[in-house]
């Protein structure tokens, strides 16, 4: 079966970067992309961006442009999301999901970022 | 950027009520819009694409319709476990994506 495994929680200082990875399996992963998207504390989800995994295509919203980096290990299977100059307003849960342009049935647990001085 | 009005925020009804829910578009974006819902503390699930089409698995209770700017999400008759926060969601001609506000579905 499908699973995205993402990694654990993190806290970051403002100004810091954090990078959260995402574990694809049961799929061959070159065949779809991955999506990213947030949520805040008690908040709606906002769509980041996502990556091709069989050209490494990117396309982030324009909001984080700058700031966010997608990229693929096609030999781990794994996706990563960084987002550098962190700030407070960065705190939220971050999915990554099967699928591109729009996240599919398949999605990891959430990583929870924290952005606190 | 395309905009999603998604109405309303927050609804109550009674198990085996219709619940509806719509979500109106900035600008035309074709059929380009799915539906999702979110559990408390979980993932969203892909419920309805591309405007009308039922994801695998999904029960048939569930249902989408709409194209251009004006979307609806009817839920024919609520269960206990269709307590969550629904999203609209529509991507563009540049594959961009934005959510709508989310509606909440509690049980009166």
């Amino acid at each position: 079966q499908v699973q995205l495994v993402q990694s654990g929680a993190e806290v970051k200082k403002p100004g810091a970067s954090v990078k959260v990875s995402c574990k694809a399996s049961g799929y061959t992963f070159t065949s779809y992309g991955i999506s990213w998207v947030r949520q805040a504390p008690g908040q709606g989800l906002e769509w980041m961006g996502w990556i091709s995994a069989y050209n490494g295509n990117t396309n982030y919203a324009q909001k984080l442009q700058g700031r966010v980096t997608m990229t693929t290990d096609t030999s781990t299977s794994t996706a990563y999301m960084e987002l550098r100059s962190l700030r407070s307003d960065d705190t939220a849960v971050y999915y990554c999901a099967r699928g591109s342009p729009y996240p599919g049935r398949d999605w990891g647990q959430g990583t929870l970022v924290t952005v606190s001085s | 950027d395309i905009q999603m009005t998604q109405s309303p925020s927050s609804l109550s009804a009674s198990v085996g009520d219709r619940v509806t829910i719509t979500c109106q578009a900035s600008q035309d974006i074709s059929n380009y819009l799915n539906w999702y819902q979110q559990k408390p503390g979980k993932a969203p699930k892909l419920l309805i694409y591309d405007a009308s089409n039922l994801e695998t698995g999904v029960p048939s209770r569930f249902s989408g319709s709409g194209s251009g700017t004006d979307f609806t999400f009817t839920i024919s008759s609520l269960q206990p476990e269709d307590i969550a926060t629904y999203y609209c969601q529509q991507y563009d001609n540049l594959l961009r994506l934005t959510f709508g506000g989310g509606t909440k579905v509690e049980i009166k």
